[in-house]
């Protein structure tokens, strides 16, 4: 167990749809970052937060946002969801933002149909 | 951009056998990097890391080494098992812009027959 939590496990829902997926770091990191995996595109960096502020991007869509709030849990907001969203979305947490070690959480498995 | 290569999978062995997985990176600067691995149906495990150039990480017998002449972080273990059936990722820490993402390869899976 990494310590890092993910909400839900599993989320099935329909084109056009708005989903949102949670994170909870693991104790004391302020560092959160959020991935995706999927068959054809393999392990991608999408976004990163620190201690609330937007850190850096990477091949993150217009249509997906997300933020971290005070208590440093992240949200990721998926919205007019397509077929190609469908893929595991991982969050991991670090301490700070330097040679840390990321532990990743157990994933958010999105089917969109 | 920084990139990382490792071997096409699937790998398949039997009990007690070596094993290596090669990985090779693109990166400016001196990235860490690490190797994960994920079991069926779970999440990333940090399976080991190293710094800088020369360093060994090793964890569950299993090792690699960081070769900057050869850009290069190979993950070997001597004696595998069952219970390493598992898909492995190498990655490299990507630190443009303050930030650490994580650039990495398209995963070995590899299978362990009794």
């Amino acid at each position: 167990d990494s310590g890092v939590t993910q909400t839900p496990k599993h989320l099935i829902t329909a084109t056009g749809q708005r989903v949102t997926l949670r994170c909870s770091p693991r104790s004391g990191d302020l560092s959160v970052y959020w991935y995706q995996q999927s068959l054809d595109q393999g392990l991608q960096f999408l976004i990163q937060y620190y201690n609330g502020e937007e850190r850096a991007k990477g091949n993150i869509l217009e249509r997906f946002s997300a933020q971290q709030f005070p208590d440093l849990h992240s949200e990721l907001n998926l919205s007019s969801l397509e077929l190609g969203d469908s893929a595991l979305y991982f969050c991991a947490s670090s301490v700070e933002t330097g040679r840390e070690t990321q532990y990743f959480g157990p994933g958010t498995r999105l089917l969109v149909l | 951009g920084d990139s990382v290569t490792q071997m096409e999978g699937p790998v398949t062995l039997s009990e007690e056998a070596f094993l290596t997985i090669n990985c090779t990176y693109t990166a400016t600067g001196y990235p860490s990097l690490f190797w994960y691995v994920q079991y069926p149906g779970e999440g990333l495990q940090l399976l080991l890391k190293a710094t800088k150039a020369d360093d060994k990480g090793s964890n569950k017998g299993f090792e690699a080494t960081y070769r900057k002449e050869t850009t290069s972080f190979h993950l070997e273990k001597g004696s595998v098992q069952v219970s390493d059936s598992a898909v492995y990722f190498c990655a490299l820490s990507d630190r443009r812009g303050g930030s650490e993402k994580l650039v990495f390869g398209k995963g070995t899976k590899l299978t362990v027959n009794p």
